[in-house]
């Protein structure tokens, strides 16, 4: 199986902070990641797909890139409903397999 | 807009099997493609398997070859079994409209394994 590492697993930041998140690949997926967000008691959303592509309704302040086996996920100016936590997964080989999760805190 | 609604019984005895039921809304199932996610309490999201490209399914591993995932066209719902659970199998579980990533995910269901 494919193992994905983020770091870092919390994070501290306020609103309007830059914050940026590493998500590392056993061996190379090409650009097939996703991210998500998931809120306190929902579902995960999908954010990103494809490594850098934002998927519709997702607000422009997130951005993805990457390839191979380092990705990051960028969010400018974080907005009180950003603090979530967010997971990487890669889509390159079954099994897909979630990143550990980053919770973005206050 | 296509919306999901797992449903199932939300304690299951060990060693049984787990039956859930995902129903879909806004859209006939033969035209899309499906995934089950799983979330132990606490913890991260773990991919279960799906009905997927060309119409395969697919099974982690991990399961040691005890899920099942199916697609009743005629109630455009979509089921998952999963047998022989324990207490490890108690977790929030999910389904997804898949296109490899997983697109719409339904609100989820929480089952707890225990005696």
């Amino acid at each position: 199986d494919i193992q994905l590492t983020q770091s870092p697993s919390f994070l501290s930041a306020s609103v309007g902070d830059r914050v940026t998140i590493t998500c590392r690949a056993s061996q190379g997926i090409s650009s097939y990641l996703a991210w998500y967000q998931q809120r306190p008691g929902k579902a995960p959303n999908l954010l990103i797909y494809a490594a850098s592509t934002l998927q519709s309704g997702v607000p422009s302040r997130f951005s993805g890139s990457g390839s191979g086996t380092e990705f990051t996920l960028t969010i400018t100016s974080l907005q009180p409903e950003d603090f979530a936590t967010y997971y990487c997964q890669q889509l390159n080989s079954y099994p897909l397999t979630f990143g550990g999760g980053t919770k973005v805190e206050i | 807009q296509v919306q999901l609604q797992e449903s199932g019984p939300g304690l299951v005895k060990p060693s049984d099997t787990l039956s859930l039921t995902c129903t879909v809304s806004g859209g006939s199932i033969s035209d899309y493609y499906w995934a089950w996610i799983r979330q132990p309490p606490g913890r991260g999201l773990e991919w279960i398997g799906c009905v997927c490209n060309m119409g395969s399914t697919k099974y982690n591993p991990s399961l040691k070859s005890r899920g099942f995932i199916s697609v009743d066209t005629s109630k455009n719902e979509l089921s998952l079994k999963l047998s022989s659970v324990t207490a490890a199998d108690t977790a929030v579980y999910y389904c997804a409209r898949d296109q490899g990533y997983q697109v719409t995910w339904g609100q989820g269901t929480r089952v707890t394994v225990s005696s």
